[in-house]
Order: C-alpha cells, then structure tokens, then sequence
C-alpha cells in the first residue's frame, strides 16, 4: 500500500505569512494528488487536484506543485479563514494531516 | 449544484452492523465514484471504500473483510455496510463525489462535493 506522510505535522504561523506543506508518497503516483483544508465540526473541502490545479472557487493564495514522490501545498499570505488541517491524498490513502494554527 | 445528504443509525453496540446511506441530489450519478470516508474523534481521515453506478468497488485493505458498498441508481443512492464493529470504528462518517475515471487515459481529480457527516458511537 501506498503511504503518504506529511511535514509538518504542526504548524505555527501569523497572518500574512506565506507557508509550505510537504507531502511524500512511498512510491511514485505520478500527479495523482489533491489537497484538502478542513476546519473543525466541517466536512473536508477539496482545494487542489492533479498536484497543482485550484478547485473551482478556491482563492489563488492556494498552490500545489510536484509529482511522482514529493508535493507541496503553498499558502502565500495567510489569511484568519486559513488556520485549519490540512491532508494530502492520493487514491485510497489520506496523509495523517497538518494543523495549521495562528501564531 | 450537486448536494450529497447522508443518514443512518449514530449509535450501535459491538458486534452490530453499520449501516449509511448517501443521497445525491442536482448532478450526475453516473459518470463519477461515490465514496465513504470517515474520521475517528481527534483523528486523521480514513478511506473506507468506493464505487461507481455500475457497481464496480475498491475498498479498503485494512476493512475489506467486514466493508460492502452498494449503490441504487433508481435512487441515486449508495449505501455502507460494516459489520462486527468495535468501540475502533467510532468516528464520523462521510460520503463524497470522486472525479475519476480512465478516458481517454486515467485520470483523479480529487473529492469534491462531500456530504455532512454522521457520526457512530459503538458502545456497549
């Protein structure tokens, strides 16, 4: 099974920072990758797919790169709405999550 | 605009069998997977499984033994069933929309419309 693990864990910033998430897979999956934010007592919404394409309606300040083993999710200027958990998700595999708390 | 409502039992005792229903509403049930996710109380995200309106299913590994997902397209609905569950299956419950497919080459774009949640207490 594949494997996907996510640094930080645990992420402390301020408003207006830019931030970088990192998800590894254990083998290669190509650019079969989203990213979701999830605030909580809230369903997950989906934020980037295929690695590096915004779902429809999420602000630009959201970007995904990478392929194969190593994905980013980027947040330029961090906005309040932004503090939340974060997963990385290939078919059939969540990564364990980072938390994004206010500084 | 595509909306998922999802409703079932919210508390079973061990040995019992869980059992949801998703509803979909305003899209296309064909032509997409339906999949069942689920969150243990300060836990990460789990996938349980899917499957499309032809019946054809994936599940989970760690759950394959105990998971049936079914679907009933007269209805536009799919539904889960886990059996002999454990006070380790108490989690909330999630249906959601997948963006797959394989023309005119593979392709996974993610989970994009997500029902409200259930949430299951096993307990005796």
């Amino acid at each position: 099974d594949i494997q996907l693990t996510q640094s930080p864990s645990f992420l402390s910033a301020s408003v207006g920072d830019r931030v970088t998430i990192t998800c590894r897979a254990s083998q290669g999956i190509s650019s079969y990758l989203a990213w979701y934010q999830q605030k909580p007592g809230k369903a997950p919404k989906l934020l980037i797919y295929a690695a590096s394409t915004l779902q429809s309606g999420v602000p630009s300040r959201f970007s995904g790169s990478g392929s194969g083993t190593e994905f980013t999710l980027t947040i330029s200027s961090l906005q309040p709405e932004d503090f939340a958990t974060y997963y990385c998700q290939q078919p059939g595999t969540f990564g364990q999550g980072t938390k994004l708390e206010i500084k | 605009q595509v909306q998922l409502q999802q409703w079932g039992a919210g508390l079973l005792k061990p040995s019992e069998t869980l059992s949801l229903t998703c509803a979909v509403y305003g899209g296309s049930f064909s032509g997409y997977y339906w999949s069942w996710i689920r969150q243990p109380p300060g836990k990460g995200l789990e996938w349980i499984g899917e499957i499309n309106h032809s019946g054809s299913t994936n599940y989970n590994p760690s759950l394959k033994s105990r998971v049936t997902i079914s679907v009933d397209t007269s209805k536009n609905q799919f539904s889960l069933k886990l059996s002999s569950v454990t006070a380790a299956d108490t989690a909330v419950y999630y249906c959601a929309r997948v963006r797959t497919g394989t023309t005119p080459r593979y392709y996974y774009y993610g989970m994009d419309v997500w029902g409200q949640g259930t949430t299951v207490t096993v307990s005796s």
